[in-house]
C-alpha cells in the first residue's frame, strides 16, 4: 500500500508556456498533499501544502500565482507552473498522507521539468 | 526553529563494510523521525521511522534508534551492498501542528563499490 504516482515523469517545455503536473494517491485517500522542489544534489524544499477541498498554504518565498495548486479530490492534486522560465527547471516531487497512513508522508517518483 | 543536521557526504564504502550516517535534530517536544532514501533519478522512499523515544526503526537491514537524550537518529547497516548506493535523507515532523511539515536534512550520498 501507500503508492503515490506522478505524471508526467519528464516534461520539456518552451519558456512562457504553462505545465501541469499530476500527483495521485493510488491506494489511499490523501487528505493532505505536499509539493516539493529539489535542485541538483540538494535537499527537498517544501513549496506548499494542500488539503482536499481548500486552498493551498504556500511556504515563504513561493509565488502562489506562479505555482498553482489544486487538490480537488482525495486522490488527486495538481501543480501548474504558469509562464515557465528556465529558472523553473527542477525536479518536482509530491507527497501525500491520509487516513490510516496519516503519520507518514509517501512520495511520488518526481517530475523532471526542463524549460528551454 | 526545528532543524535536522546530517553528516556531509559523500560516503564511499566497499561492499560488506559497516555504515553509519549521523543525524541529529533540534525540535521541541517529541517529533517523529524518518529516514528516506532516494535512488538515482527517482523520488524518495520511506526507509524507516520511529515515533517515540527509544523506538528502533528497521528495514532492509538498516536500523536507527530514536535517542531523545542525544537528540539523534543515526542510520546504521552492518553490511552494505552496491545496491544501497543512493542519497539518504533524515527528516522529522514536529510534535506540534500535526504532521503537516517534513523537515529534511541536507542528505548524505552513499557510494558502495564492489
Amino acid at each position: 500500500g501507500a503508492v503515490v504516482s506522478q505524471h508526467p515523469s519528464r516534461v520539456i517545455c518552451k519558456s512562457g508556456t504553462s505545465v501541469k503536473i499530476e500527483c495521485r494517491s493510488l491506494d489511499f485517500q490523501a487528505t493532505t498533499m505536499f509539493w516539493y522542489r529539489q535542485f541538483p544534489k540538494q535537499s527537498l524544499m517544501l513549496m506548499a501544502t494542500s488539503n482536499e477541498g481548500s486552498k493551498a498554504t504556500y511556504e515563504q518565498g513561493v509565488e502562489k500565482d506562479k505555482f498553482l495548486i489544486n487538490h480537488a479530490s482525495l486522490t488527486l492534486s495538481t501543480l501548474t507552473v504558469t509562464s515557465a522560465h528556465p529558472e523553473d527547471s527542477s525536479f518536482y516531487i509530491c507527497s501525500a498522507r491520509g487516513g490510516r497512513l496519516a503519520d507518514t508522508q509517501y512520495f511520488g517518483p518526481g517530475t523532471r521539468l526542463t524549460v528551454l | 526553529g526545528d532543524s535536522v543536521t546530517q553528516m556531509e557526504g559523500p560516503v564511499t564504502l566497499s561492499e560488506e563494510a559497516c555504515l553509519t550516517i549521523n543525524c541529529t535534530y533540534t525540535a521541541t517536544g517529541y517529533p517523529s523521525l524518518f529516514w528516506y532514501v532516494q535512488y538515482p533519478g527517482e523520488g524518495l522512499q520511506l526507509l524507516l521511522k520511529a515515533t517515540k523515544a527509544d523506538d528502533k526503526g528497521s528495514n532492509k537491514g538498516f536500523e536507527a534508534t530514536y535517542r531523545k537524550e542525544t537528540t539523534s537518529f543515526h542510520l546504521e547497516k552492518g553490511s552494505v551492498q552496491v545496491s544501497d548506493s543512493a542519497v539518504y535523507f533524515c527528516a522529522l515532523t514536529p510534535s506540534s501542528g500535526g504532521y503537516n511539515k517534513l523537515i529534511f536534512g541536507a542528505g548524505t550520498r552513499l557510494a558502495v563499490h564492489p
